[in-house]
């Protein structure tokens, strides 16, 4: 079983729907809850952070941890065609940057 | 600020040839760097973690002989694949981090590696 899980899609929505991406993990031990967005033949560009359980907005972004369900979820709003691209959930028990465990992404397409 | 380049962004070399790979940080001073690889539709794969002046850290399963890593100054980390196999052939992605950044490591665009 890996430790991270991603559903790899791909996800195909309309322009202006509400995306859902999730992870799920094993390790307890994880602390930290990062989201990155990778453009194709690009390296990863971080997202979101966030530390132990709660929300977080940021604009058109919100990233949620559920430690008791070992759970993790990115919404993005009003989703744009500039928003296609594959989303990353990566985790440490450290902090974002010392090693991270990282989903196999999901791809994502908005269409027009 | 706080980018990280790589060099080559694309390289194509014979089976069996060597293939070093340098990753820059610009505008900071990285104390760790990460060297990564993703295979297609794959997940970023952890290979070393790397602290100016000493030995790298290797993930179990990575050939320590086979993928050197060096990490001579503050902004430089250099990955050399040592006689390439078609296997091989990945991307190759680095990250930095800085002391103090505890929560930020940045990623450098990748370095495609082809081995005929």
């Amino acid at each position: 079983q890996k430790e991270v899980e991603q559903d790899p899609g791909p996800l195909s929505v309309p322009e202006g729907a509400i995306v859902s991406l999730n992870c799920t993990y094993s390790n307890s031990a994880f602390q930290y809850f990062m989201w990155y967005r990778q453009y194709s033949r690009k390296g990863p560009e971080l997202l979101m952070y966030t530390y132990s359980s709660g929300n977080k907005e940021d604009g058109r972004f919100t990233a949620q941890v559920d430690k008791s369900s070992k759970y993790i979820s990115l919404f993005i709003r009003d989703s744009q065609p500039s928003d296609s691209a594959t989303y990353l959930c990566a985790m440490s028990p450290t902090g974002g940057g010392n090693k991270l465990t990282f989903g196999t992404g999901t791809q994502l397409k908005v269409e027009l | 600020g706080a980018v990280v380049s790589q060099h080559p962004s694309w390289v194509i070399c014979k089976s069996g040839t060597s293939v070093k790979i340098e990753c820059r940080s610009l505008d900071f001073q990285a104390t760790t760097m990460f060297w990564y690889r993703q295979f297609p539709k794959q997940s970023l794969m952890l290979m070393a973690t790397s602290n100016e002046g000493s030995k790298a850290t290797y993930e179990q399963g990575v050939e320590k002989d086979k993928f050197l890593i060096n990490h001579a100054s503050l902004t430089l980390s250099t990955l050399t694949v040592t006689s390439a196999h078609p296997e091989d052939s990945s991307f190759y992605i680095c990250s930095a981090s800085y002391s103090g950044s505890t929560d930020t490591q940045y990623f450098g665009p990748g370095t495609r590696l082809t081995v005929l």
